[in-house]
């Protein structure tokens, strides 16, 4: 089974600053992905950024980005210049290829002050 | 192209009911998997659905059940509700291979009484 951790069950960020979300994972795939996403109060989870696992390069997807470090099983999520809407919940989630199913962690919680 | 659409957004239920929940993926996705999230136990896993067979399930007792359909719909189904059955639950759409992003409707908050 895949463990996830978050360490972080909550931060808070000044507007406009960067702040790194922290996710270690414990997966025994040799293939898997990894996802972030957001979650606002309304519930809905909003996709935000994938790495692969055999991805040269992080990923980064506008003012998202991935510090991956494969051999520490380790994807840290990077907000650059935040905003007030970006307070919500966060979720990293690896999928293994050898199954079809996200597995979550318990989220951080991030707050985003004017 | 429309994202993924989940009925009801609200229900209200009593203890020992049942109640049926619908899923509508992104055209072209065949892949469904349903999520349930409690404050409790977070996010977790119920099953997913592609080209109408069940091809992974979590660990979540006989109640709760699933299907799919030809046009890739999928509904789920809990019998005889009990109060810990009160959560939202979301299902997403994908292609179907196993590293696929998922794409999530906006769930559907059960409240059992």
């Amino acid at each position: 089974a895949q463990k996830i951790t978050q360490t972080q069950p909550g931060m808070f960020v000044q507007e406009k600053e960067a702040v790194t979300l922290d996710c270690t994972y414990d997966t025994s795939d040799p293939s898997y992905g990894l996802f972030w996403y957001k979650q606002p109060s309304s519930g809905e989870m909003i996709f935000l950024i994938y790495q692969g696992s055999y991805d040269q390069q992080n990923a980064t997807e506008g003012r998202y980005s991935l510090n991956f470090q494969k051999a520490r099983k380790s994807a840290n999520l990077v907000i650059s210049a935040s905003q007030l809407g970006d307070s919500a919940m966060y979720f990293c989630a690896p999928s293994g290829a050898g199954s079809y199913q996200l597995t979550f962690g318990k989220g951080t919680k991030l707050s985003v002050i004017p | 192209k429309a994202g993924v659409t989940q009925t009801p957004r609200y229900l209200i239920k009593t203890r020992g009911q049942q109640v049926t929940l619908s899923c509508s993926p992104i055209s072209g996705h065949r892949s469904v998997s349903w999520y349930q999230q409690t404050p409790g136990q977070g996010l977790q896993f119920l099953f997913e659905y592609f080209s109408e067979t069940q091809r992974n399930k979590g660990n979540f007792p006989g109640r709760f059940s699933g299907r799919q359909f030809s046009n890739s719909r999928s509904e789920m189904n809990v019998s005889t509700l009990e109060l810990g059955d009160s959560a939202l639950y979301l299902c997403a759409s994908s292609i179907g291979t196993p590293v696929d992003t998922q794409y999530f409707g906006p769930g559907t908050r059960l409240t059992v009484l």
